[in-house]
This record gives structure tokens, C-alpha cells and sequence, in this order.
């Protein structure tokens, strides 16, 4: 079955412990980006990547790092994290042509005290 | 990229249709309209989408006015599984940052019994 796998789908932690987000799709897409929702604030892009090793920069990447080393994954990583980080992150692929639509993974409630 | 406006929140009984309306008075040629919707806190998942003709597939319709001012989403026979929040979204098939989509707040569908 064609989709986005991220993993974990909940994760709880702390005030600076690293922690990282995976993101594998299995449709050989080139095109990956992580988004993050808040209420009130709708789904705002953090990272994208037009293909592999070509990572740049969305709408709200401070305090986020991704890389893409692999076609399939793309992995979203909180270097210290912080409370305003407490978010629900989604991962999404497409090909790159302009026409074709976004596949969403399932989502990551993350939670940072 | 135009901007979208949706009402809110809208209802509909099961087994009628659901007509979605969206504004996107500013579009431009290389626009198309995109739709996806989100259901409770799960990845947004794709509809349709179109430039200037009406579209059809096996989720939905999608009516775009002869000016491209305006379009409906038609969901034919709703059902409750159908409620969700439904994003109108307008991308310029020029636009640079990466294939990104920019969702506002949509309209919350709710279907009834």
C-alpha cells in the first residue's frame, strides 16, 4: 500500500533531549516536507526537500533540522527541544511535477514540558 | 499565491449532497484549485483539484466558474465518515518554495444523521 510512515505517532519528553521524527514514504517520490498544526494557526511548513541531499528551508524551520540521505526518508530532528515545540507534526511526499497532489503521513502529536 | 475564503462551518444531512463553496477572487491563469480535507487530527488527505474545467473522480466534483473566481466542492452523497475539515487551496503551478501548499482554516464539515 502506497503511503507516509512516520514515527512515533505520540511522543512526550522533555525540556532539551534531542528527539527525532522519521518519515518514510514507499511511492519513490521525490518531494518530502514536514509541516507542524496549532490550533488557531492552521499547518505551517517547517522543511522541504526537492530530492536527495537538497534540503531548504519552510516558513517556520528555527529551532528544526532535517536531512535526506535516502530517497524515502526524511527525518525531522529537535536538537533541544522546547515547550513551543509541542505541536502536531505531519510529513507528506509528491512527485515533483507541479500537478500531483501531497500524501500526508498520519501525524506526530509531540509534547514538550 | 491567491488567497482562499471558506465559511467556517457547514452541515448536511447523510445520503444529501454536500456543496462547498470557496472564494478565490484574486486567482491568477497558472493557478489551479486544489482541495483536501482533515479528518480529526489525521493527515490531510487529497481530493481534486483543477484549472478551468469541472473535474470529477470518485470522491467528489469540482465546479469552477467561468471567471475562476469561485468553486464548489460536491461531495454527491454524503456520509458521516465525510465529516472533516475541508481546505481550499489555490497553488500557481510557478510558484518556488518546493511544491508548497499554504492551508488556511477551511470549512468544518459536520454530517448528520
Amino acid at each position: 500500500e502506497a503511503q507516509v510512515t512516520q514515527n512515533p505517532r505520540y511522543l512526550i519528553t522533555v525540556t532539551g533531549k534531542k528527539l527525532t521524527v522519521t518519515c518514510s514514504q514507499n511511492m519513490n517520490h521525490e518531494y518530502m516536507s514536514w509541516y507542524r498544526q496549532d490550533p488557531g494557526l492552521g499547518l505551517r511548513q517547517i522543511y522541504y526537500s526537492m530530492n536527495v541531499e537538497v534540503t531548504d528551508k519552510g516558513d517556520v524551520p528555527e529551532g528544526y533540522k532535517v536531512s535526506r540521505k535516502e530517497k524515502r526518508n526524511f527525518p525531522l530532528i529537535l536538537e533541544s527541544p522546547s515547550p513551543n515545540q509541542t505541536s502536531l507534526y505531519f510529513c507528506a511526499s509528491k512527485r515533483n511535477s507541479y500537478n500531483s497532489p501531497l500524501h500526508f503521513g498520519n501525524g506526530t502529536r509531540l509534547t514538550v514540558t | 499565491d491567491a488567497k482562499t475564503t471558506q465559511p467556517p462551518s457547514m452541515d448536511c444531512a447523510e445520503g444529501r449532497a454536500a456543496n462547498l463553496p470557496c472564494n478565490h477572487s484574486t486567482i491568477s491563469g497558472n493557478e489551479y484549485v486544489y482541495w483536501y480535507r482533515q479528518i480529526h487530527s489525521q493527515g490531510p488527505q487529497y481530493i481534486i483539484h483543477g484549472l478551468k474545467n469541472n473535474e470529477t473522480n470518485e470522491m467528489a466534483s469540482l465546479i469552477i466558474t467561468e471567471d475562476r473566481k469561485s468553486s464548489t466542492l460536491i461531495l454527491p452523497h454524503a456520509t458521516l465518515r465525510d465529516t472533516a475539515v475541508y481546505y481550499c487551496i489555490v497553488r500557481s503551478i510557478l510558484t518556488g518554495g518546493g511544491n508548497k501548499l499554504t492551508f488556511g482554516t477551511g470549512t468544518q464539515l459536520k454530517v448528520e444523521l
